[in-house]
């Protein structure tokens, strides 16, 4: 089975500084689409950032940005400037075969003041 | 906004009984998913449903039916709860392209 991992399960980063979150996936498919959502504590998952595997530049969204590397199946998230807001879990997933999203195990980051 | 609002945040059920898990999504989404959310696991998909009247197996389907009469509505159900099926259940709705909205969640307890 197609999986996607992220190897950290628990982060954390002081408030102000930047932290990264890793994920790698191996879909073998062509075309995809990659996503970062957020889980804030007792709180709706939402959306944080997505990148269409056609597109060779990084996506970006406010503080939230990613390094997509295509050949190496990896897509970490950056968050930079962190708030006390970006404590959640954050899940990696990918999407393919129009209907099959894939998430990883979470990682639990934790930004102290 | 899409909103996605599930039936009860926390419900506790005992071993045996029925269990109606219910989602409804205000978008006119096509698509409609039910997940289980376990620690270490992420979320794994039971089933999903492409239209009315449809519905996909997902990973882990056994135990689980799904009921989709309604577009806007999906239903999951438990035909005989067990303990092994507490869980965080989330439901999500999706156009295309794979953007998915999710539900606040329902934290089911089997006794």
């Amino acid at each position: 089975a197609q999986t996607v991992t992220q190897s950290q399960p628990e982060m954390s980063v002081q408030e102000a500084e930047t932290v990264t979150l890793s994920c790698t996936y191996d879909t073998s498919e062509n075309n995809y689409y990659l996503f970062w959502y957020k889980q804030p504590p007792s709180r709706q998952m939402i959306l944080v950032i997505r990148q269409e595997a056609y597109k060779q530049q990084n996506a970006t969204e406010n503080r939230f940005s990613v390094n997509f590397q295509k050949a190496a199946k990896s897509f970490s998230l950056k968050i930079s400037d962190s708030q006390l807001g970006d404590t959640a879990m954050y899940f990696c997933a990918d999407f393919y075969n129009n209907n099959d999203m894939r998430f990883g195990a979470g990682t639990r980051l934790t930004v102290k003041p | 906004d899409v909103k996605v609002t599930q039936s009860s945040r926390y419900l506790v059920k005992r071993t045996g009984e029925k269990v109606f898990l219910e989602c409804v999504q205000d978008m006119d989404h096509e698509n409609m998913f039910w997940y289980r959310q376990d620690p270490g696991l992420g979320l794994r998909l039971i089933y999903f449903s492409y239209d009315v009247k449809m519905k996909e197996k997902g990973d882990i389907p056994e135990g689980y039916s799904v009921s989709r009469e309604k577009k806007e509505r999906f239903s999951l159900i438990l035909e005989s709860a067990s303990t092994n099926q507490t869980s965080m259940y989330l439901c999500a709705s999706s156009i295309n392209l794979g953007t998915q909205y999710f539900g606040p969640g329902t934290r089911l307890t089997v006794l």
